[in-house]
Parts: C-alpha cells; sequence; structure tokens
C-alpha cells in the first residue's frame, strides 16, 4: 500500500470562499482521484487526476467548481471554489497501485456555513 | 447500469457472533470487487478485493468474501467479530482501479454489542 496524507484534516469555511485540499502520496503514482462523501451517503468520485493532462470529470462536477492541480507524481491539490453549506462533505483522494486497487487518504471534513 | 447494492443500512451483533455484510452488483463485465472499512473519523482501509481465481478471498483483520457470480454477490463475513470492528463497511465494484471509476455502495453501519 501508499502513505497518503491530506491538509487540512478538517476546516469550517464560509459561503462565498474556497478551500484548497491538499494530497501527498509516499511513492510516485500515476492516477490520483478525488472523491466526495456527503452526510451519510456513499463516495462519489469527482474527478480523476493524471500528472500532466488536465482532470477528467465525472458527470455533475465541472472544473469551475473543482479545480484540480496535479504538478508532479506524489501530490494533487483539489479546490472547493465559492462553497455553500450544500458542499459539506468529507473529500477524499485516493491513489491507484499495482494498476488495480485504489488506496485512500483519511480525508478532509469540510464544514461551510 | 452499473450499481451496487448493500441491503443493511444497520446491523447489530454481539461480540464474538459471526458476521455477514451482504452486497450486490450490477455490471456489465467481469467485475473488480472490493470491501473497504471506515472507522469513525477516518479515511477507507481496503480489507480485500476479488479480481479472478479463487471465489473465497481472504483480508485483513480476519474478514473473508464470497464471490458468487450466480447471484451477482460478494458477501463479507467473519466468524467472530469484536468490538473494534465497529465501523461503516462499503462494498464497491469497477473495472479495476486504474479506471477511476468505482462503484460504491452506500454502506452498512456495524454495531457491536458487548
Amino acid at each position: 500500500s501508499a502513505v497518503i496524507s491530506q491538509k487540512p484534516s478538517r476546516d469550517i469555511c464560509q459561503r462565498g470562499t474556497s478551500l484548497t485540499i491538499q494530497c501527498q502520496v509516499d511513492s510516485q503514482v500515476t492516477m490520483m482521484f478525488w472523491y466526495r462523501q456527503q452526510p451519510g451517503q456513499s463516495l462519489t468520485l469527482i474527478a480523476t487526476a493524471n500528472q500532466g493532462s488536465e482532470a477528467t470529470y465525472e458527470s455533475g462536477f465541472v472544473i469551475d467548481k473543482f479545480p484540480i492541480s496535479r504538478p508532479n507524481l506524489t501530490f494533487s491539490t483539489l479546490t472547493v471554489s465559492n462553497m455553500s453549506p450544500e458542499d459539506s462533505s468529507i473529500y477524499l483522494c485516493s491513489v491507484a497501485l499495482d494498476g488495480e486497487t485504489q488506496y485512500f487518504g483519511p480525508g478532509t471534513r469540510l464544514l461551510v456555513l | 447500469a452499473q450499481s451496487v447494492t448493500q441491503p443493511d443500512i444497520h446491523i447489530t451483533v454481539s461480540e464474538g457472533a459471526s458476521l455477514e455484510l451482504r452486497c450486490n452488483y450490477s455490471y456489465g463485465a467481469t467485475p473488480y470487487l472490493f470491501w473497504y472499512v471506515q472507522s469513525p473519523g477516518q479515511g477507507l482501509q481496503l480489507l480485500l478485493k476479488y479480481f479472478s481465481g479463487d471465489t473465497l478471498v481472504q483480508g485483513i483483520k480476519g474478514f473473508e468474501a464470497e464471490f458468487k457470480r450466480s447471484q451477482s454477490s460478494f458477501n463479507l463475513r467473519k466468524p467472530s467479530v469484536h468490538w473494534s470492528d465497529a465501523a461503516e463497511y462499503f462494498c464497491a465494484v469497477g473495472a479495476g482501479g486504474s479506471q477511476g471509476n468505482l462503484i460504491f455502495g452506500k454502506g452498512t453501519k456495524l454495531s457491536v454489542k458487548p
């Protein structure tokens, strides 16, 4: 497996502001993923982030709302822009190791007031 | 459409009792199947996975799961539950992790009675 860290671990934000979440992995990986887990719900894939190319977004998620950076093979950021209370969720990054299995970070717990 | 169903939202078992968490999937191709556990305030930890071969797979923490193609199921089992197993369990299906499109079930919350 890999050691995956996320910053911040939690935050409380005001509506209309933006928050950037960082994901760091201790080994080089080709593919990193960002998921959202709304309160009491399961995980939904937001986008796939490949180094050196634009992120690929899932239906219902757009780059203007969730811009993603992937500057190298061990790091990615997800920004939640112009936040509203509906953005209150846990945001998790994951990486694909051995080409088949995803391992998850500890998550960022976001509350928007 | 691809989907994962975990029919039990919440299960309570006594410590030391056996456990079975159900998972049914709908997937057009040969699925890759996973079980993850999420303890309170934590991220997701991989318990086990099935890609091919032996349909009974062993995982960490004494868990096992059995793939039954005829029933489109991948149920998770543990012969004797410990209090530390209290958590939320998610079943997921995909074409392979590198494809990114893991489909998760809604999860089953496990409570353990002393």
